[in-house]
């Protein structure tokens, strides 16, 4: 069975500084993982989707990295905002429609 | 817009009541799902979608029920055998295919009276 993990829980950074959240997955033979951000009592949005044969994704101030062997994942905030205070998600998908697992969650926020 | 609504935003439940989430998309995909979000626990799946008039239960459907006879409508009952409702349920939506990103709703939270 999957199992996937997000460290920190919840991490607190000034504004302007550069972070990472981490994701690990114990089954590394995935389709794909995403990232998501939650703000507080609202839906997911998807930022970045890395497939299994890519290593990296980039959009904006943010890039997610794929390490399928050692079954890790980072996502990278460059710069970060007040605006980007939120809960980050990731998902991996290991099979059909059904077989996405999600992490808890990061917790991230920046003070101005 | 296109995008996924689901309406209420709050929902309120009694006892033995059975209470119904609506989720639409305009995005024209295929696939659609509905999951529950608990404090301290990552989205679990009830129920998914490939195709209209046809769906597949997840990790969690006991107490739960749906139908698709609309690609655009993927609606969620909350059954009075669910035993423990109160979450937030999030309906996503996906094109065709395995590989493809999911675009979320913007959740209903169901409280039980």
């Amino acid at each position: 069975k999957q199992e996937v993990t997000q460290i920190p829980a919840a991490l607190s950074v000034p504004e302007g500084e550069n972070l990472v959240l981490n994701c690990s997955f114990t089954d590394s033979a995935i389709y794909n993982l995403q990232w998501f951000r939650q703000d507080p009592g609202k839906g997911l949005t998807s930022l970045l989707l890395i497939q299994s044969s890519q290593r990296e994704q980039t959009s904006g101030r943010l890039n997610a990295s794929l390490d399928k062997s050692s079954g890790r994942s980072t996502l990278y905030i460059a710069a970060s905002q007040p605006g980007d205070s939120a809960t980050y998600l990731c998902a991996v998908r290991t099979g059909g429609y059904q077989k996405v697992t999600f992490g808890i969650g990061t917790k991230l926020q920046v003070i101005p | 817009d296109g995008g996924i609504t689901q309406s209420p935003k709050y929902l309120f439940r009694k006892e033995g009541q059975n209470v119904t989430l609506s989720c639409e998309q305009n995005l024209n995909h295929d696939a659609m799902y509905w999951y529950r979000q608990d404090p301290g626990q990552g989205l679990r799946l009830i129920y998914y979608s490939q195709i209209v008039n046809d769906f597949q239960k997840g990790d969690i459907a006991e107490g739960y029920s749906v139908s698709r006879e609309k690609k655009e409508s993927f609606p969620l009952t909350v059954t009075s055998a669910q035993k423990n409702p109160t979450a937030f349920y999030l309906c996503a939506s996906s094109p065709q295919g395995a590989g493809e990103t999911q675009y979320f709703g913007p959740g209903t939270r169901l409280l039980v009276l």
